[in-house]
């Protein structure tokens, strides 16, 4: 039930590109992107609404497929600063409040 | 400072024993989340309350419990606390009931359960 994303972990050189993905085996109806840095709190980075555009944050963009029920987070020109742990998150299907994470994809991002 | 206000930052407990958590939503936001994150399972949804009422259940043990008061802070209260539930628990506040305009997460309790 749990979304998985894949990869699990990526380790980038500052300024190259990243995807990471995040599918599930039911309906979505909203995806929630988050970024965690080890420590600290998720930030909410953005959310992904069925029939709603393509989102950005800064450099960082995403995309929801509601057929693939997937949803693609892009880190272009990545920065140091990208380092962390990404989720998803969503609520399973229209009309229901049950919310679940991801399982996680760590980003590391060198000099 | 994120707005959303979390206290303790840190406890340390015996099993057995039962602790509240505490948390104080930003301004102006009506929702409230619990989630749980631990080394093996990840970020794990709780509850959410929504002005005062209970909107959504995840996997909250019957152990666990929470409320919001009348003034938006909500309370989680963990009893016969064991070894397993040491995690850090984190509260999250949105404006609306589906967070359509994102979370605003607070900085975290880390409970440790001796």
């Amino acid at each position: 039930q749990q979304p998985v994303q894949s990869p699990q972990a990526v380790i980038l050189r500052e300024g190259e590109d990243a995807v990471i993905n995040c599918s599930s085996s039911k309906a979505l109806y909203s995806v929630h992107w988050y970024r965690q840095k080890h420590g600290e709190a998720p930030v909410f980075l953005m959310i992904l609404l069925k029939g709603g555009e393509q989102m950005r944050h800064e450099k960082i963009s995403a995309s929801f497929n509601e057929k693939k029920q997937q949803s693609s987070l892009y880190l272009t020109a990545s920065q140091l600063s990208y380092s962390g742990t990404y989720f998803c998150g969503t609520y399973l299907t229209s009309g229901t409040y049950k919310y679940i994470f991801g399982t996680g994809t760590r980003l590391k991002v060198l000099a | 400072d994120s707005g959303v206000t979390q206290t303790p930052k840190h406890l340390i407990t015996a099993t057995g024993q039962r602790v509240t958590l505490r948390c104080s939503p930003r301004s102006g936001d009506l929702s409230v989340y619990w989630y749980q994150q631990s080394l093996d399972q990840g970020l794990q949804f709780l509850i959410q309350y929504y002005n005062g009422e209970e909107r959504a259940k995840g996997n909250i043990l019957e152990r666990f419990s929470a409320q919001q008061f009348p003034d938006l802070h909500s309370e989680l209260n963990l009893s016969s606390l064991e070894l397993g539930d040491s995690a850090l628990y984190f509260c999250a506040s949105s404006v609306g009931g589906q967070a359509n305009y994102g979370y605003t997460f607070g900085s975290g309790t880390r409970l440790t359960v001796v």
